[in-house]
């Protein structure tokens, strides 16, 4: 079935860039998406990325999709402590139960000052 | 406010103690869906529904329920619950129509003694 993957954990210091990355399975996938979580949180959508784009770019994040090697990376300009959080690579496909969104298992990112 | 709520958002039960966790959204969306998040596994999908009176299972409806009687709202139903279902619950909805992004609600955090 299909599957995403993401590394557990990442430690960046405050100022430095973030590169959250991902890799999934599934060649029919139609977006792909960054959700953040803040601790108690709930999920919050950060951006998504159409399949047939390669790269989307919103003030700080970036959003880079390799559609042949399936791999999809968030980099953080200016990493702050604010954006110490659990982030969750996600996709989904039209042809997938109307759109269910498979997730990875979240990245915890810890910024230090 | 666009939203999707539930109730409640923190709930401590014992093993067979029927319960429900009600989510409702206000933004006329057809598709609903829950998902169950585990630490190192990501979010997984429970159950969904395209619309009213049309529900499906997704990767993990064993030991659930759910109901579409009307368009806003999609209960979550636990008939006997069991450790084994303490979780973080969310629910979303959207549109989707050619990947229309998916809103979910604060989740709801259940512990089963």
């Amino acid at each position: 079935g299909e599957d995403v993957e993401q590394s557990l954990f990442l430690s960046v210091r405050e100022g430095d860039s973030s590169v959250i990355n991902c890799t999934y399975t599934d060649s029919s996938s139609t977006y792909l998406y960054w959700y953040k979580q803040e601790p108690g949180a709930g999920l919050q959508l950060l951006t998504y990325i159409f399949s047939n784009m390669d790269m989307k770019q919103d003030q700080r994040l970036t959003v880079l999709l390799n559609k042949k090697d399936k791999h999809l990376s968030l980099r953080i300009a200016d990493t702050q402590t604010g954006d110490s959080a659990i982030y969750f690579c996600a996709e989904s496909s039209l042809y997938n139960q109307g759109g269910k969104l498979i997730f990875g298992q979240g990245t915890e990112l810890s910024v230090k000052p | 406010e666009a939203q999707v709520t539930q109730n409640p958002r923190y709930l401590i039960t014992v093993t067979g103690k029927k319960l429900t966790v009600t989510c409702s959204q206000n933004m006329n969306h057809e598709y609903m869906s829950w998902y169950r998040q585990d630490p190192g596994l990501g979010l997984r999908q429970i159950y969904y529904s395209m619309n009213v009176e049309v529900t499906d299972k997704g990767d993990v409806p064993e030991g659930y329920k759910v109901s579409r009687k009307e368009k806003r709202n999609f209960p979550l139903i636990l008939e006997s619950p069991s450790p084994n279902q303490t979780s973080l619950y969310f629910c979303a909805s959207s549109t989707y129509r050619d990947g229309e992004t998916q809103y979910f609600g604060p989740g709801t955090r259940l512990l089963v003694l």
